[in-house]
This record gives C-alpha cells, sequence and structure tokens, in this order.
C-alpha cells in the first residue's frame, strides 16, 4: 500500500479482555517496529521483525504483549488479559532499508482500556 | 545504553518568529544515526531527517535547518520564520551500533505552538 496501515484506529476495552492490533507495512518494507507512546511522553520499542530473522523482543513489557508477523506483510501485536496501564497510543513502522535509515510510521491505535 | 534529552517540554512562539528545538544525546558507539520527527495534531510520526555520526555537516532544507555538534552531543532544530501549521509534536531519536536494526531511543518530544 501507498502507507502504514493499522486498524483498529481506536479500541476501548475492559480490563482483563484480550486485544488484537493489526499492522499493515509498506509493500516491501522488511523491516517492522511496534512502538508505545503513552500520554505525553516519548515513543518506547516494543518489538522489531526484519525478515524472516527471529524478532527482537527485547522491549515487550511484559508476557502479555507477544507479536507475530507473516512473512514480510502484516504484523498482529496482541495484549492479553489488558491492564489499565497498557492505554496508549500503539505505533506501527516500517523501513525498507532498516530503521537506521528512519521509519515511515502509521496512524497508530489508540487502546483505551476502562 | 542509549538516551536522548529534549529538555524543552513545551515551546510558544507567534508566527514569523525563528525557534530552535533542543536535542542532546547520549551513545558509547562510535557510529550512530540520528533522527528528527515531526507529530502534527493529526497524530502521525513525520520523518524530516537523518544524520550519521560521521557527517557534522549542517543542513538546510527550506525553514528548517539543523546543527549537529559531536562535541556536544547535540542535535538542534531550528525553523526559520515560523507558520502555525509547523505547530506539532518535535521528536528526537537516536539510532546506535552497526547492526542497522535500527531501534531507536526517542526523547520525550518538545510541543511547539505557532501563534498567528
Amino acid at each position: 500500500g501507498a502507507g502504514v496501515s493499522q486498524s483498529p484506529s481506536n479500541k476501548v476495552t475492559e480490563k482483563g479482555k484480550d486485544v488484537e492490533l493489526r499492522c499493515d507495512p509498506i509493500s516491501g518494507h522488511t523491516a517492522l517496529y511496534w512502538y508505545r507512546q503513552r500520554l505525553g511522553q516519548g515513543l518506547e520499542f516494543l518489538i522489531y521483525f526484519q525478515g524472516n530473522s527471529a524478532p527482537d523482543k527485547s522491549g515487550l513489557p511484559s508476557d502479555r504483549f507477544s507479536a507475530e508477523r507473516t512473512g514480510e506483510s502484516v504484523s498482529t501485536l496482541t495484549i492479553q488479559r489488558t491492564q489499565q496501564e497498557d492505554s496508549a497510543v500503539y505505533l506501527c513502522a516500517s523501513s525498507n532499508r532498516g530503521g537506521n535509515y528512519g521509519y515511515t510510521f502509521g496512524s497508530g491505535t489508540r487502546l483505551t482500556v476502562v | 545504553a542509549q538516551k536522548v534529552t529534549q529538555a524543552q517540554t513545551e515551546i510558544s512562539v507567534v508566527e514569523k518568529e525563528d525557534v530552535t528545538l533542543d536535542c542532546v544525546y547520549e551513545t558509547r558507539d562510535t557510529t550512530y544515526y540520528l533522527f528528527w520527527y515531526k507529530q502534527p495534531p493529526s497524530g502521525e510520526l513525520v520523518f524530516l531527517i537523518r544524520r550519521n555520526s560521521f557527517d557534522e555537516q549542517n543542513e538546510i532544507s527550506g525553514r528548517y535547518s539543523w546543527n549537529f555538534q559531536k562535541s556536544t552531543s547535540s542535535f538542534n532544530f531550528t525553523i526559520t520564520a515560523s507558520q502555525v501549521v509547523d505547530s506539532a509534536v518535535y521528536f528526537c531519536a537516536l539510532s546506535a551500533g552497526n547492526t542497522n536494526a535500527g531501534k531507536s531511543t526517542f526523547g520525550d518530544g518538545t510541543t511547539l505552538t505557532v501563534k498567528p
């Protein structure tokens, strides 16, 4: 596609429920990143996928968080048993040359846990 | 470990004023990359510029200019003759190391408000 597409754009969920967030990167971009942005704060790295290599999961805050990517296409970020502190904007980014050349970001999914 | 500090949380200027956004970084790597991103009210971050650690040449793009100084570990961003459309949150970011994995460390952002 023309840009990085994320869905849903907004999600309100009850505490304890599971949520799935989706990211469609730019076609041909081999690198895909998930970041979290809490209100008024900078971006916090979560996970990185590069081609068929094992993902770098070093930023996932707990085992309630997981992510998958199918080849070099769609990625889903799953949060199980959501907590109020999970409320944030979840941003997906992709790159065709690696993150050292900068990212193209999606519009994000605003997650609110009530 | 890497760290990016944007000491200015909020800046407010009147249209046509010049404004400089500060960014100070920390890394032990000799190879690293610095970025600025703009996040307008619509929310989508937009890539503005990338510099690598071996190129200290300053860059100008229209009303935007960037001053990279390794001696002070700073990568400041100046907007000349600011406009209302420049109102946004601006993030400075650092990606270090040779792996090209490109995990970036972001500062907390500076909210710029340009008043008409």
